[in-house]
C-alpha cells in the first residue's frame, strides 16, 4: 500500500461544476502540498498545508491531522484547469529531510 | 517560472549509452532534490543535496545512476548503461534551506529505444 493515496485517479466534470480530490497518507508529516502539472511535465505549488483550511481564488484545501486526510476544491470548474493534481506529503523527523513523497495524481478534464 | 530550469527537456537515446541531466536552480536554493516519474504515476524520490553535499540516495538510485552538486549550484544526473526501465520524466526542484516549497523545474523526457 502506497504512503499517499489519492481518490478519484481520474476526474471528468463540465464547467461550473465543484469538484473534489482527496488525499489519504499513512505516515507523519510535517507538511502536505497540493501541486498541479500540466501536459508537458511543468509542476507548481498550488497549497502547503500543516493545519486547517487555506483558499486562494477558486480553489480550497483542507487537512485534517488526526485523520490523515486532505481535500482540494475547485470551485466554478473551468476547462483550464483541466491537470493533474498531486498531493504529495513531507514526512516528519528523521533524515529526511525535506523530501517528497508523492501520490499518484488525479487526472482532471472540465469540458465546456 | 520557477526559476529553475533542466536541460535538455527531451532525450532520446538508444539502449546502452550513456546520458547525462542538468539541473540549474536559483542561487538561493541551498537544497536541491532529483525525482523520477513514470508515466500516470507521481514522482518518487531519487536524491538530495544540500549545497555540494547529496546527504540522501534512494534506494531506486542504483549504481548506473551518479548525481553531483560540484559547487553548490547546478547539479547533474547520469545515467550509464541505459536501460529502457529507465524512461521516464526526471524532475529537479530547488528549496532554499528552512523553506517548505519546493519549485520544480520543467523536467527531462527520456526515452530509451
Amino acid at each position: 500500500k502506497n504512503e499517499v493515496e489519492q481518490s478519484p485517479q481520474n476526474l471528468t466534470a463540465q464547467e461550473g461544476e465543484f469538484i473534489t480530490i482527496n488525499c489519504s497518507y499513512s505516515v507523519g508529516i510535517s507538511a502536505l502540498h497540493w501541486l498541479q502539472q500540466h501536459p508537458g511535465g511543468g509542476i507548481v505549488s498550488l497549497f502547503m498545508l500543516s493545519s486547517g483550511k487555506k483558499k486562494h481564488g477558486r480553489l480550497i484545501a483542507t487537512i485534517n491531522i488526526q485523520e490523515k486526510h486532505s481535500s482540494l476544491h475547485i470551485t466554478a470548474s473551468h476547462p483550464r484547469d483541466s491537470a493533474v493534481y498531486i498531493c504529495a506529503v513531507r514526512v516528519a523527523g528523521g533524515t529526511s529531510y525535506g523530501k517528497l513523497t508523492f501520490g499518484q495524481g488525479t487526472i482532471l478534464t472540465v469540458h465546456p | 517560472d520557477t526559476g529553475v530550469s533542466q536541460d535538455p527537456r527531451h532525450k532520446i537515446t538508444k539502449r546502452g549509452q550513456n546520458v547525462t541531466f542538468r539541473c540549474d536552480p536559483i542561487s538561493e536554493h541551498n537544497r536541491l532534490y532529483w525525482y523520477r516519474q513514470t508515466l500516470g504515476q507521481g514522482p518518487e524520490f531519487l536524491t538530495y543535496f544540500q549545497n555540494e553535499a547529496q546527504l540522501e540516495k534512494s534506494r531506486l538510485l542504483s549504481d548506473r545512476f551518479s548525481a553531483e552538486r560540484p559547487k553548490g549550484s547546478f547539479s547533474t544526473l547520469e545515467i550509464q548503461r541505459t536501460e529502457q526501465g529507465d524512461s521516464a520524466m526526471y524532475l529537479c526542484a530547488g528549496e532554499v534551506a528552512g523553506g517548505m516549497v519546493q519549485f520544480f523545474g520543467p523536467g527531462t523526457r527520456l526515452t530509451v529505444l
